[in-house]
């Protein structure tokens, strides 16, 4: 158990919506990072969150948002859902900025687009 | 930019044999971190280790050991012994200073390990 905790585990929705991926870090850690992992693209960093501020950003689309509340928790919007998306999304947290620690990763939200 | 490159896909071994899984980056920083994760497959990533750009020193963990070489920019991880239990996707990743928390994963490599 990594501690870390990713809602739902599970999510099914049609091309067009919008949904809400949630992720609940270690207790103590300040950074959370966001993965999309698909089979053509393999692991692919999306954007980090450190006490609520933008830290890294990757390849992450207009259509997807993120963002980290006073309570550290963050969650991941994905709109306009496209049939590409479907994948399996991933939430780390780590202790600090990222230089120095590894990054707890989540069990993951598997997202299908019908 | 920074790159990560798993070039073995797929390996299988037979239970018991030993196994070795490479990885070769490629990054401008002087100062960058490696790390390795394990994706059984129930499908959670798991984090196995990390390493320090400036700490060449190669470290051993029960069957697990990683050698790690800067003049080769490679970052290997062997497995001892190997067990069933071990079969998994092995994922090598890399960030820099700069970006610390800005991850660039290898496409991973799935390793099976026959009884």
């Amino acid at each position: 158990d990594s501690g870390v905790t990713q809602t739902p585990k599970h999510l099914i929705t049609a091309t067009g919506q919008r949904v809400t991926l949630r992720c609940s870090p270690r207790s103590g850690d300040l950074s959370v990072y966001w993965y999309q992992q698909s089979l053509d693209q393999g692991l692919q960093f999306l954007i980090q969150y450190y006490n609520g501020e933008e830290r890294a950003k990757g390849n992450i689309l207009e259509r997807f948002s993120a963002q980290q509340f006073p309570d550290l928790h963050s969650e991941l919007n994905l709109s306009s859902l496209e049939l590409g998306d479907s994948a399996l999304y991933f939430c780390a947290s780590s202790a600090g900025t990222g230089e120095y620690q590894p990054q707890h990763f989540g069990d993951g939200t598997r997202l299908s687009i019908l | 930019a920074q790159k990560v490159t798993q070039a073995q896909t797929e390996i299988s071994v037979v239970e018991k044999e030993d196994v070795t899984l490479d990885c070769v980056y490629e990054t401008r920083d002087t100062t960058y971190y490696l790390f390795w994760y394990k994706q059984p497959p129930s499908g959670e990533l798991v984090f196995l280790i990390r390493r320090n750009s400036f700490d060449e020193q190669n470290e051993i963990s029960g069957r697990y050991s990683w050698n790690f070489q800067k003049s080769t920019s490679s970052f290997n991880f062997t497995i001892t012994a190997s067990q069933v239990v071990d079969s998994a996707v092995y994922f090598c990743a890399l960030s820099e200073e700069e970006n610390a928390g800005k991850s660039t994963f290898g496409d991973g490599t799935t390793l099976t390990v026959k009884p």
